[in-house]
């Protein structure tokens, strides 16, 4: 049974850095394969991937937030974390992690397990 | 990045079948078989229902059912049922100008209303 929750900061003030961690259990990233990545959701708005790492430490960012993101993984504590440099009240949102399969022969790519998610404000 | 677009909303009575699109590029629904399809009801995480394109996940009813022509991917929902209002986004892979700096886009979300 995978098992993914998000930790963090529920306000934060525009300009400040924020970091997320996400735990996990029932995998591990050390798996060929696995990936886990960050997707958040604005209130009443739409799903926004955020970022994406893989089991060999290689790293995917949204290219109109790269300078703000950065992706890291603690295989041993099984976590990753998320820090957004700059925070802006548009960044206000529920942050997800979740589980990514991307498989190795055959190809699949999706996010099959998902975290509660966390929301987080930003305000002065 | 631009977010792949979908209608805002469709809607059904019980037992008809309704269809969402999510239409992107020949940079990733024209080019690549990596496109998902999620669920998500109001106050909780989304849900996979559809990967490559037309594969569902164990437990997804065989109501859920999807494609793709072109740079449209499709999902169809056959003999609507009243728990299928929901919100539905489609998910790609991107590749842009090289494997290295590829990423993911969601579809702007379609609201499913069951009347």
């Amino acid at each position: 049974q995978m098992t993914l929750k998000e930790s963090g900061p529920a306000l934060v003030k525009p300009t400040q850095t924020l970091t997320l961690t996400c735990t996990f259990s029932g995998f591990s990233l050390s798996t060929s394969g696995v990936g886990v990545g960050w997707i958040r959701q604005p209130p009443g708005k739409a799903l926004e991937w955020l970022t994406l790492i893989y089991w060999d430490d290689d790293k995917r960012y949204n290219p109109s937030l790269r300078s703000r993101l950065t992706i890291i993984k603690d295989t041993s504590k099984n976590q990753v974390f998320l820090t957004m440099m700059n925070m802006d009240p548009v960044d206000t949102a529920t942050y997800y992690c979740a589980h990514f399969w991307r498989g190795m022969t055959p190809i699949h790519n999706y996010f099959d397990y998902w975290g509660q998610g966390t929301l987080v404000t930003v305000s002065s | 990045q631009s977010a792949l677009t979908q209608p805002r909303s469709v809607s059904g009575s019980p037992g008809q079948s309704v269809t969402i699109s999510c239409t992107g590029t020949s940079n990733d629904i024209g080019d690549y078989n990596y496109v998902s399809w999620y669920q998500q009801h109001p106050g909780k995480a989304p849900k996979v229902i559809i990967y490559d394109v037309n594969k569902r996940p164990s437990g997804v009813p065989d109501r859920f059912s999807g494609s793709k022509s072109g740079n449209t991917a499709s999902l169809t929902i056959s003999g609507l049922q009243a728990e299928d209002e929901a919100d539905y986004y489609c998910c790609s892979y991107h590749f842009w100008s090289s494997y290295e700096a590829s990423y993911f886009v969601f579809g702007i979300g379609t609201k499913v209303t069951v009347l």
